[in-house]
Formats: structure tokens, sequence, C-alpha cells
């Protein structure tokens, strides 16, 4: 089972709304968070990371962390056609030589 | 914006061939990845490394094999394909560990066994 788990798998919005995406994790080590996006035919890049509690805003994305839940969640207020994709958490433990954990991803459609 | 490239972009073989794929990073990162990407799985971790000749094994390795030569050079060795190796494959480098360990991704290459 993967450690990291997305919600929900699918998700529509109209032009101008909010999104939510949500990330749990099963793994009390991971202590670092980050929102990978991908456009069709392309690799995934950063969107945004996340590593102290709380809120963390960048323009129109805002991401949430709690670590004692292990919950991190995306925000997208005024929502483009250009932000359908599909969004992938991913955590990292503290220690070092480790690597990146992913979700399966949660694909947004915002429709015009 | 770092750089990784990967080749082929798109390689069908037959079951029981013989798949390298290739990733060229040219970003001085230490570290480098290859992950699965499957519909309803996402990325899932192959093999990774933290520097050359190192190899760490991941959460699918079964069937993979991967060799770092060099810094920039990463591969990915299949050497008796099967169907269920059919996927999309993503190499990754990133430059620091903890809260340094953005993933910088290439391009992808599609592999398809038949």
């Amino acid at each position: 089972q993967q450690k990291v788990q997305q919600s929900p798998e699918s998700l529509s919005v109209p032009e101008g709304g909010m999104a939510s995406l949500n990330c749990t994790s099963s793994d009390r080590n991971f202590q670092y968070f980050w929102w990978y996006r991908q456009h069709s035919g392309e690799g995934p890049k950063a969107l945004m990371s996340i590593f102290s509690d709380g809120d963390k805003k960048e323009g129109r994305f805002t991401a949430h962390l709690n670590k004692a839940s292990l919950h991190v969640s995306l925000h997208i207020r005024d929502s483009q056609p250009s932000d359908s994709a599909l969004y992938f958490c991913a955590a990292s433990e503290q220690r070092n030589n480790n690597a990146p954990r992913f979700g399966a991803g949660t694909k947004l459609s915002v429709k015009p | 914006e770092a750089a990784v490239t990967q080749s082929p972009r798109n390689k069908v073989t037959v079951t029981g061939g013989n798949v390298t794929l290739s990733c060229r990073q040219t970003n001085s990162h230490n570290y480098m990845y290859w992950y699965r990407q499957d519909t309803g799985h996402g990325l899932r971790l192959i093999h990774y490394s933290y520097g050359a000749g190192n190899l760490q094994i991941g959460d699918v390795p079964d069937g993979y094999k991967a060799t770092r030569t060099t810094q920039e050079d990463f591969f990915l060795l299949l050497e008796l394909a099967s169907p269920s190796q059919t996927s999309l494959y993503f190499c990754a480098s990133s430059g620091g560990q903890g809260a340094g360990n953005t993933l910088y991704f290439g391009e992808g290459s599609r592999l398809i066994v038949v």
C-alpha cells in the first residue's frame, strides 16, 4: 500500500471556482511535503512545498499542513482552464539518502 | 531551471527483450531517481542513487536494474522485459535532502512491451 494517499481521484470545478485537493500519509517519518503538477504530455513540476504547520500562500495557491494528522491540502482559488492537470502530493523523510514518495494523484478539470 | 533529459522518448519491445532507458542531468545534482507512472498508482519509486556508483532500491524494483555511471548519467535496465513493465518512466534529480529534496523531472520515456 502506498504511504501517501490522495483524494479525490478526480475533480471538476468551473472557471473562477475553488479547487481543494487532499493528501494524507501513513508514515510519521515524513516531515516534508510538496505538491507537483503535471500537464498532459509533460513531466511533473514542483508547484509548492510546505514543511511547517499552517498555511503557505503563493498567488492563487494555498497549501495547508497539519503534521499531527499528517494531512496536507492544496486550495486553488479563481481556478483557470490552464490549471487543468494531474496534481501529485509527495512526502519525504528528514533522514539523509531517502527518496520522496508520491500519491496516486488528483485529476483536476477546470471547465470554461 | 534544472535540465533532465531522457532517451528514448518512446520504445516498443517484445516480451523477453532487452531495454535500456537513459537519463542525463546537467544540474550538478547528487541525487537521481527512476519512477514509473501508471494510472491509479501515481508515481512509484523503482531505484535511486545519491552519487556515481551508488544504487538504492526503491519500492517496485523487481525486474529492473539501474546503474549510475557518473554524476550526470543514470540508466534503467530491463533485461527480460514483460508486458507488466509497459509504463511511462520518469527520471528525476535533486540537489539536496530533507527540505532541499525538490525533484526536477525529465519529459518521460513511454515503454510498450508486446
